[in-house]
């Protein structure tokens, strides 16, 4: 199993970005993808769950209206796009494996975007 | 919200010593709580699932126990590997919540 994400960004307040994750080695419409951010030096923060079987998405409360996540069964790619960029999205964002039963078990490497001016 | 509330934040040890580390809900999670390792600059790796379901390849001197409000991770002789941030997770209900992480530090 392995997940592999898009490079590092560095995006000007108030931008979108949008962070890819591939996946391999396993059926990938058997599990969902899970979204978890961390600032740095900070924990680590759920985001949300979408479905790779169904159009199905949970979004955190504080993520509802600015972020939209995505899945491509054609490519095994889930996305994640967060709008209207604060300085305080700088953080390492991480995609997972997961199902409404199992908890992320495998991560992608994780994307760093910046946000400054 | 749940929130998940760990202890101690941080934790200074030796190598061959046992090590507990406690997570608090704020409301019934049943056994869905999962135990994460993390090292600086990588990505967390799930150790523990459904509470107490040690993941395939991870040592056994790790455990979990607990269900409901109260679970704890016990490392039984810390090993020079597993100096590194603890985390819980409640996945029992969304959105799913981290606990604030808890350093594992050599003493």
């Amino acid at each position: 199993v392995q997940l592999v994400q898009s490079g590092a960004e560095v995006k000007k307040p108030g931008a979108s970005m949008k962070v890819s994750c591939q996946a391999s080695g396993y059926s990938f419409t058997t599990y969902g993808i899970s979204w978890v951010r961390q600032a740095p030096g900070q924990g680590l923060e759920w985001m949300g769950y979408i479905s790779t079987s169904s159009p199905t998405t949970n979004y955190a409360q504080k993520f509802q209206g600015r972020v939209t996540m995505t899945t491509d069964t054609s490519t095994n790619t889930a996305y994640m796009e967060v709008r209207s960029l604060r300085s305080d999205d700088t953080a390492v964002y991480y995609c997972a494996r997961a199902s409404t039963v199992v908890p992320p078990d495998y991560w992608g490497q994780g994307t760093l975007v910046t946000v400054s001016s | 919200d749940i929130q998940m509330t760990q202890s101690p934040s941080t934790l200074s040890a030796s190598v061959g010593d046992g090590v507990t580390i406690t997570c608090r809900a704020n409301g019934s999670i049943s056994r869905w709580l999962a135990w994460y390792q993390q090292k600086p600059g990588k990505a967390p790796k799930l150790l523990i699932s459904k509470a107490s379901s040690l993941k395939s390849g991870v040592p056994s001197r790790f455990s979990g126990i607990g269900g409901g409000t109260e679970f704890t991770l016990t490392i039984s002789s810390l090993q020079p590997d597993d100096f590194a941030t603890y985390y819980c997770q409640q996945y029992n209900i969304y959105p799913e919540t981290f606990g604030q992480g808890t350093k594992v530090e050599i003493k």
